[in-house]
């Protein structure tokens, strides 16, 4: 079983529109929990952390439910801008971190 | 804001060549890593380094990888007979520490191609 799994889609939405992606991960001592974006060739970028209670950062809301070992991410009023693949990424054994394939969104006019 | 940085933005290499990649990562960070990204695949973890030692390694990280912090500023990843398929993009990151709340820093990432 892969650590991290994600609908690697794509996801083509109209701007403006709402969508979520999926995460589940393996391993039921992680601790830590992350979406990143990553866009054409370049660097994953920290989009927001994960925590139990739920977060949200301006249009974007992350929620963690351990029991099911699933993270999702919400994004809503999308923006041409928010085209890019987002990355499910997960703490496994000692230190590793653990990346999903990732999910490619594309956000039309 | 500081940055984690890499050097070379790109390499091209003979099959067979040894490569050795550079990363800077944050001053006050204490864990670092390296990850590659073969073309339209994930990121896949190769090694974590911490307290001048490797804390963690993949499958992946084989005899013919090797990683060092030369001279406290440095971390490099050498590749020492390159194959084919180490053809990818490999990417430094730094963490400052482990608490949940810590969040990783890539940087720009070398793109290697080997022939």
């Amino acid at each position: 079983r892969k650590e991290v799994e994600q609908d690697p889609g794509p996801f083509n939405v109209p701007e403006g529109a709402t969508v979520a992606f999926n995460c589940t991960y393996s391993n039921s001592a992680s601790q830590s929990f992350f979406w990143y974006r990553q866009d054409c060739r370049k660097e994953p970028k920290l989009l927001m952390s994960v925590y139990s209670s739920g977060n949200e950062d301006g249009r974007f809301t992350a929620q963690l439910n351990r029991a099911s070992q699933y993270i999702s991410l919400l994004i809503r009023d999308s923006k041409l801008s928010d085209s890019a693949t987002y990355l499910c990424v997960v703490n496994g054994i000692g230190n590793q971190f653990y990346f999903g394939t990732g999910t490619s969104l594309t956000v039309i006019p | 804001e500081p940055e984690v940085t890499q050097t070379p933005s790109h390499q091209v290499t003979q099959m067979g060549q040894e490569v050795i990649l550079r990363c800077v990562p944050i001053s006050n960070h204490l864990y670092f890593y390296w990850y590659r990204q073969i073309l339209g695949q994930k990121v896949e973890f190769l090694v974590s380094f911490y307290n001048n030692e490797i804390s963690e390694k993949s499958e992946i990280f084989d005899d013919q990888f090797s990683v060092e912090r030369p001279d406290g500023s440095n971390f490099t990843l050498k590749i020492r007979s390159t194959k084919l398929e180490d053809s990818a993009m490999y990417f430094c990151a730094s963490i400052g520490g482990l608490a949940p709340s810590e969040t990783q820093y890539f940087g720009p990432g070398t793109r290697l191609l080997v022939l």
